[in-house]
């Protein structure tokens, strides 16, 4: 069974942590992702990266920057936490033709920050 | 920022009905449109990615179609199931010829389905 693990379910921070959020797929995927979804907005995306040390920024990337050393692992950092960075988390990953088949996600990580 | 919309925002739906809803979409730069069912708790999981004009995909009771031209998407569920209850987003993708983009989703239609 493919899988897109997320490091953590909740997390609680405060004000100017320096947070990381992690997330490995075991898939052997190309593209990963990073989203954040708040009420009445949907899914929107914040970077994403289609191979070991490219990225590319999304929607919303400000206040946050990315990391992928390892194809499997692709991780969030938030560099100053702020209040407006409380969200559900959510990663993705997708191989090439991820068009066919859709991409695999994680079940999502909720921050708060406080 | 591309604009991807969904109607209705919710609906309540009594247990044996069917039901539709939309997504619209940018008729240009089309690559794909996927949908995804998000119940409560769990990851998104995808039910149909559709990238042909006139594509209709169907998996069990769950069906979709897609007009590229015009710009828009509709899924359908046929006797609706307490089960179904969940948030179906659509999500539009491009693709700029270096892999995939990231999709821009829609904000859901949360489909309640009453006993």
């Amino acid at each position: 069974d493919v899988k897109v693990t997320q490091s953590s379910r909740y997390l609680v921070k405060r004000t100017g942590e320096k947070v990381f959020l992690e997330c490995v797929q075991d898939m052997d995927h190309e593209n990963m992702f990073w989203y954040r979804q708040d009420p009445g907005l949907g899914l929107r995306l914040i970077y994403f990266s289609y191979d070991v040390k490219m990225k590319e920024k999304g929607d919303i990337p400000e206040g946050y920057s990315v990391s992928r050393e390892k194809k499997e692992r692709f991780s969030l950092i938030l560099e100053s936490a702020s209040t407006n960075q409380t969200s559900m988390y959510l990663c993705a990953s997708a191989d090439r033709e991820g068009a066919r088949r859709g991409y695999t996600f994680g079940s999502g990580t909720r921050l708060t920050v406080v | 920022i591309l604009n991807v919309e969904q109607s209705p925002q919710s609906l309540h739906v009594q247990e044996g009905d069917s039901t539709n809803f939309t997504c619209s979409f940018p008729s240009s730069n089309f690559y794909a449109l996927h949908w995804y069912r998000w119940e409560t708790a769990k990851s998104p999981e995808a039910l149909f990615v559709m990238t042909l004009n006139g594509d209709e995909k169907k998996k069990g009771r769950i069906s979709a179609t897609l007009n590229t031209k015009e710009g828009y998407s509709y899924l359908y569920i046929k006797g609706s199931q307490p089960e179904d209850s969940a948030t179906y987003l659509c999500a539009f993708e491009t693709n700029s010829g270096g892999g995939a983009d990231g999709l821009t989703f829609g904000k859901g239609t949360h489909l309640i389905i009453q006993p």
